[in-house]
């Protein structure tokens, strides 16, 4: 069954660097995924899609600090230089033939 | 500038119906699959329907197969999801999104998404 396995929390420090994992389930591991970003009472904003072979292609108007990576069943947004207002809930996203899975997505505090 | 923007929420009993409308802006409306996308209160997002560009291909989650109905007006720009049959758990924000559009799927992921609409389901 398509899922997604999404750590609950991370934090890291202003200005410094983090990267969340977003793992796919067993038999899916070459699947793409998006990233997308919740802000505090705000709607979702899509952050860029993750290739299996590691490629991604950012949103529109989505800063190059943010970034995706690759490894196994494992995809990864990467956020440098973090700022107060990256502070959110991030989650992955894939889909297949008539279906979408979000994962339980990872809240971010920004120390 | 794409835009989404949901209407027709509101209070509902459950096993009332309700229909959600999103009118769209600022792209050609006609050749993007659409999706409808729901967010319980204090939950993450949860794909809800998916219909094509021309609405050859239609899909569903399975909490609400045979209950919503999904649909587009392309002369409109519009997109509508009729739900029936609603239940506590129905409860959410709906969102209205723009496909990522990616060859050989209907429904792929949210790329635009708009600002959502309420739907509660309570006695």
């Amino acid at each position: 069954q398509l899922a997604l396995t999404q750590s609950p929390s991370a934090s890291a420090s202003l200005g410094a660097s983090v990267k969340l994992t977003c793992t796919l389930s067993s038999g899916h591991i070459n699947y793409a995924i998006a990233w997308h970003q919740q802000q505090p009472e705000k709607g979702p904003r899509y952050l860029m899609k993750v290739n299996n072979d590691g490629s991604h292609n950012n949103g529109d108007g989505i800063p190059d600090r943010f970034s995706g990576s690759s490894s196994g069943a494992e995809r990864y947004l990467t956020i440098s230089s973090l700022q107060s207002e990256d502070e959110a809930d991030y989650y992955c996203q894939t889909w297949g033939t008539g279906i979408q899975v979000f994962g339980g997505g990872t809240k971010l505090t920004v120390l | 500038e794409v835009q989404l923007v949901e209407s027709g929420g509101g209070l509902v009993k459950p096993g009332g119906s309700l229909r959600l409308s999103c009118a769209a802006s600022g792209f050609t409306f006609s050749t993007y699959s659409m999706n409808w996308v729901r967010q319980a209160p204090g939950k993450g997002p949860e794909w809800v329907s998916s219909i094509s560009s021309t609405s050859t291909y239609i899909y569903y989650a399975d909490s609400v197969k045979g209950r919503f109905t999904i649909s587009r007006d392309n002369a409109k720009n519009s997109l509508y999801l009729q739900m029936n049959s609603l239940r506590a758990e129905d409860t959410a924000v709906y969102y209205c999104a723009r496909d990522l559009q990616i060859t050989g799927y209907t429904g792929t992921a949210p790329e635009y998404w708009g600002q959502g609409t309420l739907v509660t389901v309570s006695s």
